[in-house]
């Protein structure tokens, strides 16, 4: 079945530091790929998406490129902030004529921590 | 527009007990969708709704978990009796129809759920 795999936490940065959190993903045909952000104490929120192969999805400084020979949407940041400090997932959903559709499929999860 | 709203936010219940979770999607949403994480693991699927008839189920863990949604409209999720390793957050989520295009799924801020 699909599966998405995320690099194991916790991360602790530094403010202004580079961030990379890996996902790889195993899945049928052609998905849609996320990255999903829970903020402390609030609930999941869409970040970032790419519906095909070789689109960057970016959102608040953050990127990820859908990359389907690797088969890999790493989310990266340049600088990031004490904001940012949150629990990050990827995910997949299935996608069929440009629409993806049913459920998604997450990966673990991965602790993002920042300190001034 | 309101969000996808869930209550109750917290509960903690005693093993053996009977707990049930609601979810009310974003107005005009047809797919409905619940998942949980447990302490440190992924998010994973339980079931999705679309209206209210159950399109898969595939992810409810066994049968002491009960979803509805009648009238398409909200839902409920019984768990009767619980058993400590239900302990976790319950996500609910919601779409536009499929036919729509509308492929971004939208998070609720969960409910926690502490079985002692």
């Amino acid at each position: 079945g699909d599966s998405v795999t995320q690099m194991e936490g916790p991360v602790t940065l530094s403010e202004e530091a580079f961030l990379t959190i890996n996902c790889t993903y195993t899945a049928t045909g052609y998905p849609s790929l996320f990255w999903y952000v829970q903020y402390p104490g609030e609930g999941l929120q869409l970040l970032l998406k790419a519906t095909k192969a070789d689109d960057k999805g970016s959102n608040k400084g953050f990127e990820a490129t859908y990359r389907k020979e690797t088969t890999s949407f790493h989310l990266e940041k340049g600088s990031v902030q004490v904001s940012d400090s949150a629990v990050y997932f990827c995910a997949l959903r299935k996608n069929a004529g440009g629409t993806s559709y049913g459920k998604l499929t997450f990966g673990q999860g991965t602790i993002l921590t920042v300190h001034p | 527009e309101a969000g996808v709203t869930q209550f109750p936010s917290h509960s903690v219940i005693e093993k053996g007990q009977t707990v049930t979770l609601r979810c009310d999607p974003i107005s005009g949403h047809d797919n409905l969708y619940w998942y949980r994480r447990v302490m440190g693991k992924e998010i994973k699927f339980l079931l999705h709704f679309v209206k209210e008839s159950k399109q898969d189920e595939s992810g409810m863990p066994n049968n002491r978990f009960l979803a509805e949604r009648t009238g398409g409209t909200y839902s409920t999720l019984k768990v009767q009796p619980a058993e400590l390793e239900d302990s976790g957050v319950y996500f609910c989520a919601s779409s536009l129809p499929d036919r729509a295009g509308g492929n971004t799924i939208y998070f609720g801020e969960g409910s926690w759920l502490t079985v002692v």
